[in-house]
């Protein structure tokens, strides 16, 4: 059972550049979150979504879109990339049984540096 | 403005005895509150959870406790064991979104 699969796990950029995090679970999970760690700080939302094709901006969403390709994949996209993006990417997707604390699956994470 | 803070960065305890990690948050709103652990180079797991109409929950050797009175959260591990080391984040959130906002970590070292 393979649960959050993220890809890649290490990547470097140019600043300006662009690319873009893959990210699908197989738990038939209906929610997916995307958020960042930096050092000495918690994990912030960059964007959830609720359901395939619905997307909602979390605390920190400047410089990234994402999409909700199907119910098992939620993408990241970095369009231009800056050196502030420097940091580490979790993927994560939750089984909505109707109320909050069901707990989220996180995936291994993707170490971004932006030279 | 920081709504959940973990205010120590790191513990150190000896096997066997009691870990207790602590965290506050400023929203009284939040109606939900996890506690998640992160080894290195890994995602965070999920450990335990409390909603805000208990006081405590207990999962075998972890237990969390709720005061909502003065709007902290706390992690007991007890016995600690040095496969506990790693970085705990307490996360809380409100409504069923499942969007969370987590505190800054806090590295727990167990020693043998």
């Amino acid at each position: 059972n393979a649960g959050v699969t993220q890809t890649p796990k290490f990547q470097v950029l140019k600043t300006g550049q662009s690319m873009t995090l893959q990210c699908a679970q197989d738990m038939n999970h209906n929610s997916m979150y995307w958020y960042r760690q930096d050092p000495g700080m918690g994990l912030r939302l960059i964007y959830y979504s609720a359901s395939e094709g619905t997307t909602d901006k979390g605390e920190v969403p400047n410089g990234y879109n994402v999409s909700r390709l199907n119910k098992r994949e939620f993408s990241l996209r970095l369009e231009s990339a800056a050196p502030s993006q420097t940091s580490v990417y979790f993927c994560a997707s939750r089984e909505d049984r109707g109320w909050g604390n069901t707990e989220a699956f996180f995936g291994q994470g993707t170490r971004l540096t932006v030279v | 403005d920081q709504q959940v803070k973990q205010n120590s960065p790191s513990l150190s305890v000896q096997e066997g005895r009691i870990s207790i990690l602590n965290c506050d948050y400023t929203n009284s709103m939040f109606d939900y509150f996890l506690w998640y652990k992160k080894y290195p180079a890994e995602g965070p797991t999920f450990l335990i959870s409390i909603s805000s109409i208990k006081d405590k929950n207990e999962d075998g050797r972890f237990t969390v406790f709720l005061n909502k009175s003065a709007k902290h959260l706390s992690l007991h591990i007890v016995p600690s064991q040095p496969g506990d080391s790693a970085v705990y984040f307490c996360a809380v959130g409100s409504g069923n979104t499942g969007k969370l906002i987590f505190g800054q970590g806090t590295t727990l070292q167990v020693k043998p």
